[in-house]
């Protein structure tokens, strides 16, 4: 069963618009930590943030957000003022402590497009 | 500091022959993974590894394996290319100690099977 769902396949801004990118998990697990990863159409990847399950804080890095609501499952990812070069394809995925290896289960990624 | 390094960047290969695919990573990480991406779809695992000697299964194992013979080497060998092996694949590597830690990842290996 999927556990990360990215429900939104691609998102079309225009440069300034805000988007929020949504993201819903599902554990069982009541330590466990999410991710959100972006990649370039260059094809990198590259890690944006950690959260714990345990720190509900929302947090704020540049135009970058994240609000983290345990109560709905949801990590959701905001851009404040998108430029062109914020398009590119979010992943948000999930670590569960039970499995002690860290391993990573990916939402299918939504697809970012910016235009001038 | 070069990180996770995966080569080749692009590959071509035809239906039934084999490969490896080279990960290296100069971060003194004990865990790795490698993941493979398939159009439009999010990563999925293929096998991973917390130290040298040590492999285990991930998602989708069929048609790979891989060994670890040093901490910084976690080559990915593919026996029989098959068409559904068309992919892009990541290799991955973190610290382990604590979880939770933040995955590193090489630049990809895009790969076809004609």
């Amino acid at each position: 069963a999927q556990k990360v769902t990215q429900a939104q396949t691609e998102i079309s801004v225009v440069e300034k618009e805000d988007v929020t990118l949504d993201c819903v998990y599902e554990t069982r697990d009541t330590t466990y930590y999410l991710f959100w990863y972006k990649q370039p159409p260059s094809g990198e990847l590259v890690f944006l943030i950690r959260r714990n399950s345990f720190d509900e804080q929302n947090e704020i890095s540049g135009r970058y957000s994240w609000n983290f609501q345990k109560s709905t499952s949801s990590f959701n990812f905001t851009i404040t003022a998108s430029q062109v070069v914020d398009s590119a394809v979010y992943f948000c995925a999930l670590s569960e402590a039970l499995d002690s290896w860290g391993k990573l289960q990916f939402g299918a990624g939504t697809q970012v497009v910016v235009t001038p | 500091n070069a990180g996770v390094t995966q080569t080749p960047k692009f590959r071509i290969l035809k239906i039934g022959q084999s490969m490896t695919l080279q990960c290296t990573q100069d971060m003194n990480h004990n865990y790795m993974y490698w993941y493979r991406q398939d159009p439009g779809m999010g990563l999925k695992l293929i096998y991973y590894s917390v130290g040298a000697g040590i492999t285990d299964k991930g998602e989708v194992p069929n048609g790979y394996n891989v060994s670890r013979s040093t901490t910084e080497d976690f080559p990915l060998r593919l026996e029989l290319a098959a068409p559904s092996q068309t992919s892009v694949y990541f290799c991955a590597s973190s610290y382990g100690r604590g979880k939770g830690q933040p995955q590193h990842f090489g630049d990809g290996t895009r790969l076809s099977i004609l």
